[in-house]
C-alpha cells in the first residue's frame, strides 16, 4: 500500500543553522507531494508540492525536490529562523478519483535563539 | 471569505455521551474530510465526502459516523464517545482535477478529550 516515512524528531536546532527533514514513499503510479506545516495551535497549511519526478518546490525559503529514483521528498532550509518552529508533514496523493491524503508521522522542529 | 471553519474548539465529554463536530468551507470545494491526529501517528483520515450527499469510511472510521446534506457543511458525529477518542479533528476540503493536484484547505482543529 501507499506509505510516507519521516525522520522522528524533535529536531532542534539553533537559529541559522541548515535544516533536513527526511521523507520518503511507497506509492504505486506517480503521487504527488506535499510537505504541509503546523504552527502552535494552529491546523495544516501548505508549505510547497511537487507534482512530477525532478520538480522542485518552493515557499518561504523552503525547498524540496521530488526524486523519483530513491522516492525522496526531503525538506531542505539553508537558514533556519526561531519562527520556523512547528511540526512538519510530508504527505502524497496518488492523484485517484478521491483526492486522499497520506500522511507522515509529522516531526517537530524547534529552533533556539 | 473565511476558508474552513471547526465548531467547537475545544469540547470534554464523558465516557458514552455523544457530540457532533461541525465543519463548514465557503470555498464551494466538492470534497471533504475528518482526520484526528494523534502523537507520533500524523493525521489518520476517518472518513470523507466526495460530494453533497456522499461519504466513504477512510482509515479508522469506527466509533464515527459522517453527513453531508449540504455542500459546505461535514458533520462527523460520535455515538457512545470513548478514551480512545480523545484527539484534535481536522476538516479539510479541497476540489476535484482542474484544480492543481488536490491541495487541502485545513480548519483550524477541534480538541476532545474523552474522560
Amino acid at each position: 500500500g501507499n506509505s510516507v516515512t519521516q525522520m522522528e524528531g524533535p529536531v532542534t536546532l539553533s537559529e541559522e543553522a541548515f535544516l533536513t527533514i527526511n521523507c520518503t514513499y511507497t506509492a504505486t503510479g506517480y503521487p504527488s507531494l506535499f510537505w504541509y506545516v503546523q504552527y502552535p495551535g494552529e491546523g495544516l497549511q501548505l508549505l510547497l508540492k511537487a507534482t512530477k519526478a525532478d520538480d522542485k518546490g518552493s515557499n518561504k525559503g523552503f525547498e524540496a525536490t521530488y526524486r523519483k529514483e530513491t522516492t525522496s521528498f526531503h525538506l531542505e532550509k539553508g537558514s533556519v529562523q526561531v519562527s520556523d518552529s512547528a511540526v512538519y508533514f510530508c504527505a502524497l496523493s496518488t492523484l485517484s478519483n478521491t483526492g486522499k491524503l497520506i500522511f507522515g508521522q509529522g516531526t517537530t522542529l524547534q529552533v533556539k535563539p | 471569505n473565511a476558508g474552513v471553519t471547526q465548531t467547537p474548539k475545544f469540547r470534554v465529554l464523558k465516557t458514552g455521551q455523544s457530540m457532533t463536530l461541525l465543519c463548514a468551507q465557503d470555498m464551494n470545494h466538492e470534497y471533504m474530510y475528518w482526520y484526528r491526529q494523534d502523537p507520533g501517528m500524523g493525521l489518520r483520515l476517518i472518513h470523507y465526502s466526495v460530494g453533497e450527499g456522499t461519504t466513504a469510511k477512510g482509515e479508522v472510521p469506527d466509533g464515527y459516523n459522517v453527513s453531508r446534506l449540504k455542500k459546505q457543511n461535514f458533520l462527523l458525529g460520535l455515538e457512545s464517545a470513548a478514551p480512545s477518542q480523545t484527539s484534535v479533528y481536522f476538516c479539510a476540503s479541497t476540489s476535484p482535477p482542474p484544480h492543481p493536484h488536490y491541495e487541502q484547505y485545513f480548519g483550524p482543529g477541534t480538541r476532545l478529550t474523552v474522560t
